[in-house]
């Protein structure tokens, strides 16, 4: 089983719909993330957790909402989906005390129509 | 806040020929500087790490250079496989307490 899990892989949904993807880990970290990524744009940070009472907005964050329900679950919402939104979306994992590096999901290719 | 800028955007090699990826950053109190590959339908791989107390590192076929003055790194790739051919991410963090900052991607293509 992966260490970083994201459901669905794929989503088409229509503009004005609300969606979440999920993201689920077993490598026991405690900080979490969630990134877009567009095509020539790189990897956007959009919330990031460092704990289950911890939520940040990153560079993105308009739009989006997040709920980490417990250490090894970090969902990401868009209340109200439009089609600019349309991205490849992952979830990444970290350890807490330093710097390391990430452990990211296989994505989740979401289109907005 | 930090910034990553990494060139080129895209890099065809000859297999067997050496691939150098560049990035550039904002902040002089990074200290962490990561490099991840994506292939295709993946997420993003760690590959090479390199702190700012370090000038380089190795591992096998891949190293990674960084000079703090200049607030550069970059990664190298010797000996390219067609297997390197991927995207590769360049990234910094100011300190453990936030997250890092990514830059816009390098598209490696080895041509056998």
């Amino acid at each position: 089983d992966a260490d970083v899990t994201q459901t669905p892989r794929n989503r088409i949904t229509k503009t004005g719909k609300r969606i979440m993807l999920e993201c689920s880990q077993t490598k026991g970290h405690d900080r979490m993330y969630w990134y877009r990524q567009d095509p020539g744009l790189g990897l956007r940070l959009i919330y990031y957790s460092f704990d289950v009472k911890d939520i940040n907005k990153g560079e993105i964050s308009d739009g989006y909402s997040v709920s980490r329900q417990a250490q090894a679950k970090f969902s990401l919402s868009l209340e109200s989906a439009i089609p600019n939104q349309t991205a490849l979306y992952f979830c990444a994992t970290s350890q807490t005390g330093g710097s390391y590096g990430y452990t990211f999901g296989s994505g989740t290719r979401l289109t907005v129509v | 806040g930090e910034n990553v800028e990494q060139h080129p955007s895209t890099l065809s090699v000859q297999e067997g020929d050496s691939a150098v990826i560049k990035c550039t950053y904002s902040d002089s109190a990074s200290n962490y500087f990561p490099w991840y590959k994506q292939e295709l339908g993946k997420g993003p791989q760690l590959i090479i790490d390199i702190r700012s107390n370090v000038g380089e590192k190795k591992d096998q076929r891949i190293a990674v250079t960084l000079n703090k003055t200049a607030k550069h790194f970059s990664l190298h790739i010797t000996e390219t496989q067609p297997e390197d051919s991927a995207v590769y991410f360049c990234a910094a963090q100011h300190s453990g307490n936030t997250p890092l900052v990514f830059g816009k991607g390098t598209r490696l293509s080895v041509i056998a």
